[in-house]
C-alpha cells in the first residue's frame, strides 16, 4: 500500500520563481489537505477538498493555489516563490471530512526551500 | 485564531524512563489527537480520543481527553531508542471550522 504519495521529495527555488508540488492517494478517501511545517509551530493547514471537485482555505493560503484534479490527486502551486515559503509540505488525506474521519493519513513531505 | 500549546518542547531521557507530555487549549474542543513524526517522514496518528475523561492505550503509549476538554495528555512508558521522534497533539472543535489545530510539537530525545 503507497497510502499518500508526494512529490519532488527536495526543491530549491529562486525567489520568483514557480512550481507545483503533486499529491496522490491510493485509499479512496473524499478529503485532502496540504500543510506546511515550520519549526517549532506545528502543522498549519494551507488549503483543503473536502470532496471531489471543491478546494477551500485553510490557515494561511496566501500565495498558493491548489487544485483537485479528480478523487486520487490533488496539487498545490507557487506561482512565485518567495523565501518566507521556505518551509517543509505535507499532503494528507482522510476518509472524509466531519465528525470521526478526520483521522489523517500523511505523505512523507516536500523539503522547499526558497533562495 | 484557536491555540494550543504543546509542552515541554523537547526532553531528553534515559532508556526504559516513562515520559509525560501535554497540551492545552484556549478553547474547548470535540476530538484530541495524537501523532508521531519520525525524521524525514510525515506524521503517524498514535491515538484518537473523542469524549471528555477518555483514557485510551496503544501499547506503550496512554493518552486522556481532559474533563475541561481544554487539555490532552500522552504518557509513554518504559521509552525505547524507536521512541526517537517529534509527538503533535491536534485538537478538533466541530464548530469552528471544522479544521484540525496542531500543537507545535514535543521533541523527544532517548539517550541509549
Amino acid at each position: 500500500n503507497a497510502g499518500v504519495t508526494q512529490t519532488p521529495k527536495f526543491q530549491v527555488l529562486k525567489t520568483g520563481q514557480s512550481m507545483t508540488l503533486q499529491c496522490a492517494q491510493d485509499m479512496n478517501h473524499n478529503s485532502m489537505y496540504w500543510y506546511r511545517q515550520d519549526p517549532g509551530m506545528g502543522l498549519r493547514l494551507i488549503y483543503y477538498s473536502a470532496s471531489e471537485g471543491t478546494t477551500d482555505k485553510g490557515e494561511v493560503p496566501n500565495g498558493y493555489n491548489v487544485s483537485r484534479l479528480n478523487k486520487r490527486e490533488f496539487s498545490l502551486r507557487l506561482e512565485s516563490a518567495a523565501p518566507s515559503q521556505t518551509s517543509v509540505y505535507f499532503c494528507a488525506s482522510s476518509v472524509g471530512y466531519r465528525g470521526q474521519n478526520e483521522k489523517l493519513f500523511f505523505g512523507s513531505g516536500t523539503q522547499l526551500s526558497v533562495l | 485564531g484557536q491555540q494550543l500549546n504543546q509542552s515541554p518542547q523537547s526532553m531528553f531521557i534515559q532508556e526504559g524512563e516513562d515520559v509525560s507530555m501535554n497540551c492545552t487549549s484556549s478553547s474547548i474542543f470535540n476530538t484530541w489527537l495524537w501523532y508521531k513524526q519520525d525524521p524525514g517522514e510525515g506524521p503517524v496518528l498514535l491515538i484518537a480520543l473523542y469524549k471528555a475523561g477518555e483514557l485510551t492505550s496503544n501499547g506503550r503509549l496512554t493518552a486522556q481527553f481532559g474533563i475541561t476538554r481544554k487539555d490532552s495528555f500522552l504518557n509513554i512508558s518504559a521509552s525505547i531508542p524507536s521512541d526517537v521522534g517529534i509527538y503533535f497533539c491536534a485538537g478538533l472543535d466541530l464548530n469552528a471550522g471544522n479544521m484540525l489545530t496542531f500543537g507545535g510539537g514535543t521533541r523527544l530525545m532517548v539517550k541509549p
